[in-house]
């Protein structure tokens, strides 16, 4: 198994491109998130899955949307890209709702620098 | 909203027991998760509490009191390579699919 998988590992974007980062898991996981992580912070929500076809925003949605076509696909759009969106995302996935104490397992990132 | 508190920095020497206290404030809660991210690496799972008690794995323990909204992980025998971030998150949300982080333990582990 893979794991969770993210594309690419580095990007850098100017003020008002847009992109899609890739997300992929080849655990047939339900659940699938999508973090950012700013320097010295902890890990904010950006959308989750509940399964295909299900999605809803987390704490910090703005600037970004998502779909979920297939179980194994979450890709992350940045619609018009701002320098504040410059940080670290992480996709996760986990078989069912981590309140159940499932594990959530993390891809490597994507580093994304807007300038 | 969702608030979480821990300590910015904890060290200890190798070989000791460091525990990492978490306080949170948080509605529609199912549990406390403990997550560890070593510099540049992807945060891993640790556990998992969703009643209160203690949770042992290994080395790792984590606690929960759900009345007073507070949990905490225990380390024990401390290795070099526990050096790292420790975050605490709620779980909570609809189906409980939305973790709130805390802004993370940055532990030192010293010869």
């Amino acid at each position: 198994n893979a794991g969770v998988t993210q594309t690419p590992k580095f990007q850098v974007l100017k003020t008002g491109q847009s992109m899609t980062l890739q997300c992929a898991q080849d655990m047939n996981h339900e659940y699938m998130s999508w973090y950012r992580q700013d320097p010295g912070m902890g890990l904010r929500l950006i959308h989750y899955s509940v399964g295909a076809g299900i999605t809803d925003q987390g704490e910090v949605p703005n600037g970004y949307n998502v779909s979920r076509s297939t179980t194994e696909d979450f890709p992350l759009r940045l619609l018009s890209a701002a320098p504040s969106q410059t940080s670290v995302y992480f996709c996760a996935s986990s078989r069912t709702g981590t309140g159940g104490g499932d594990t959530q397992y993390f891809g490597p990132g994507t580093r994304l620098t807007v300038l | 909203g969702q608030s979480l508190e821990q300590p910015s920095e904890v060290t200890a020497v190798e070989g000791a027991i460091v525990q990492i206290n978490c306080t949170y404030q948080t509605s529609g809660f199912y549990g406390l998760s403990w997550y560890q991210q070593h510099d540049g690496g992807a945060p891993t799972f640790l556990s998992y509490n969703g009643l209160d008690g203690l949770e042992e794995t290994g080395r790792f323990s984590s606690f929960l009191s759900r009345s007073d909204s507070y949990g905490y992980l225990l380390l024990q025998e401390l290795q070099m390579k526990d050096s790292a971030s420790y975050f605490c998150a709620v779980v909570w949300g609809t189906n409980a699919g939305k973790s709130t982080f805390g802004d993370g333990t940055t532990l030192t582990v010293k010869p």
